[in-house]
């Protein structure tokens, strides 16, 4: 089954302790992409990546590494979390950078982060 | 500028309406144009991709895009109480508006619900 794997699901931890938000998906994608879903504010982009070893900026990286080793896995890490990154997050892939209908992008199910 | 304005609702109509959803936007390199569809607890998922203007159906969903008047359209209809669900629009280009093809702007989201 197709699919993109965040872990962990929900998390609440304090400032300044390093986490990471793995992401993980099967369908050998070249298209990984992390945002942060907050009320009123939508969904924006954090970092993606367009293929392996090739990672840009979105438009709220501020905060926030990311690493794309392997094609499978695109790590979200928060080095020195804050209050202001509690927030839901999503992980995404697609075959390529924009989305068609016949190759959509792909969301987990997404990441409850809980910063105090 | 990147800016997408989208009417976060809530917008209620009763079952079997004609919904029609709307976002705008300032920047003209805007070439994809996409609505997602998010239920509650869950990623969103492409229902509509259009690339530049023109109209496309699929069921009994209807994309418009207008680059003229910068304005684009979802239109669902015989509405049904599982289309109750937030609306997303989503942008993407190339050239100079700041990100790339891989660098999606989305609105804030609309909140329909269709009652039975």
């Amino acid at each position: 089954e197709a699919q993109v794997t965040q872990n962990p699901r929900y998390l609440i931890t304090v400032t300044g302790k390093k986490l990471t938000v793995t992401c993980s998906q099967n369908m050998n994608h070249e298209y990984m992409s992390w945002y942060r879903q907050d009320p009123g504010l939508g969904l924006r982009q954090i970092y993606y990546s367009m293929n392996v070893e090739v990672t840009d900026k979105g438009d709220v990286p501020e905060g926030y590494k990311v690493s794309r080793k392997e094609k499978r896995n695109f790590p979200l890490i928060l080095e020195s979390p804050s209050p202001n990154q509690t927030s839901l997050y999503f992980c995404a892939s697609s075959p390529r950078g924009v989305p068609t209908k016949n190759q959509p992008q792909h969301f987990g199910d997404g990441t409850r982060l809980s910063i105090l | 500028q990147k800016e997408v304005e989208q009417d976060p609702g809530p917008l209620s109509v009763p079952e079997g309406a004609i919904v029609s959803l709307n976002c705008t936007y300032s920047n003209s390199a805007f070439q994809y144009f996409m609505w997602y569809r998010q239920y509650s607890r869950k990623g969103p998922e492409l229902l509509m991709y259009t690339y530049s203007s023109g109209n496309k159906e699929d069921g009994r969903f209807t994309a418009q895009v207008d680059k003229s008047s910068k304005y684009i359209s979802l239109f669902i209809r015989d509405s049904q109480p599982s289309d109750s669900a937030t609306y997303l629009c989503a942008m993407s280009g190339f050239g100079n508006y700041g990100g790339s093809q891989g660098n999606l702007i989305f609105g804030k989201g609309t909140k329909l619900s269709v009652k039975p």
